[in-house]
């Protein structure tokens, strides 16, 4: 069974710290994902990777930057947070290709709340 | 790029009734369509795709349509029962080169009442 595990389910943060997000996958996959995911405005991509220290710009990565040193992890990182930032984060990850990479395996996410 | 609508955004139904939710999306080229199932507290599940050489794929009491012409596809669920209950979210992409991002419409919250 594949598992995405994301390092917290709740956070709490300060306007202006430094927040990482971190997430692991097991099953030896390519691609990886961070998301955010809001009310009425569904799961929007922030940033992907599809190989180690390689990373694409998704639809809204203002204000993010991620990591990808393993291939089994993918950090997001949010320089200077700010409360428009409080969202619930998910990461995601597939296999390399059409045919077989398409399915998505996600985290449970990470509730995150800027004050 | 591409952008997917998902209609209607939350739908309610008794037990035992069909559910369907459909979605529309901008680019022709794209050529596959996931659906997610979000359950509360959990991050997104595929339940069941598509892709754009197939009109139809049925698995147990779930179905998906797609029209290319039109461009949009559609879940089907009969026999809803309360473990149904979830977020539903439609997506589009163009597999095949470098590209690799799915694009998912708002959500669908499916309410199922025994």
């Amino acid at each position: 069974d594949v598992k995405v595990t994301q390092s917290s389910r709740y956070l709490v943060k300060r306007t202006g710290e430094k927040v990482f997000l971190e997430c692991v996958q097991d099953m030896d996959h390519e691609n990886m994902f961070w998301y955010r995911q809001d009310p009425g405005l569904g799961l929007r991509l922030i940033y992907f990777s599809y190989d180690v220290k390689m990373k694409e710009k998704g639809d809204i990565p203002e204000g993010y930057s991620v990591s990808r040193e393993k291939k089994e992890r993918f950090s997001l990182i949010l320089e200077s947070a700010s409360t428009n930032q409080t969202s619930m984060y998910l990461c995601a990850s597939s296999l390399l290709g059409p045919g077989v990479g398409e399915t998505q395996y996600f985290g449970p996410g990470t509730r995150l709340l800027v004050l | 790029g591409e952008n997917v609508e998902q209609h209607p955004s939350t739908l309610s139904v008794q037990e035992g009734d069909s559910a369907v939710i459909k979605c529309t999306y901008s680019d022709s080229a794209s050529n596959y369509f996931p659906w997610y199932k979000q359950e509360l507290g959990k991050g997104p599940q595929l339940i069941i795709d598509i892709r754009s050489n197939v009109g139809e794929k049925k698995d147990q009491r779930i179905a998906v349509t797609l029209n290319k012409t039109a461009k949009h596809f559609s879940l089907h669920i009969t026999e809803t029962q309360p473990e149904d209950s979830a977020v539903y979210f439609c997506a589009a992409s163009l597999w095949g080169g470098s590209n690799y991002k799915l694009t998912f419409g708002k959500g669908t919250l499916l309410t199922v009442n025994p």
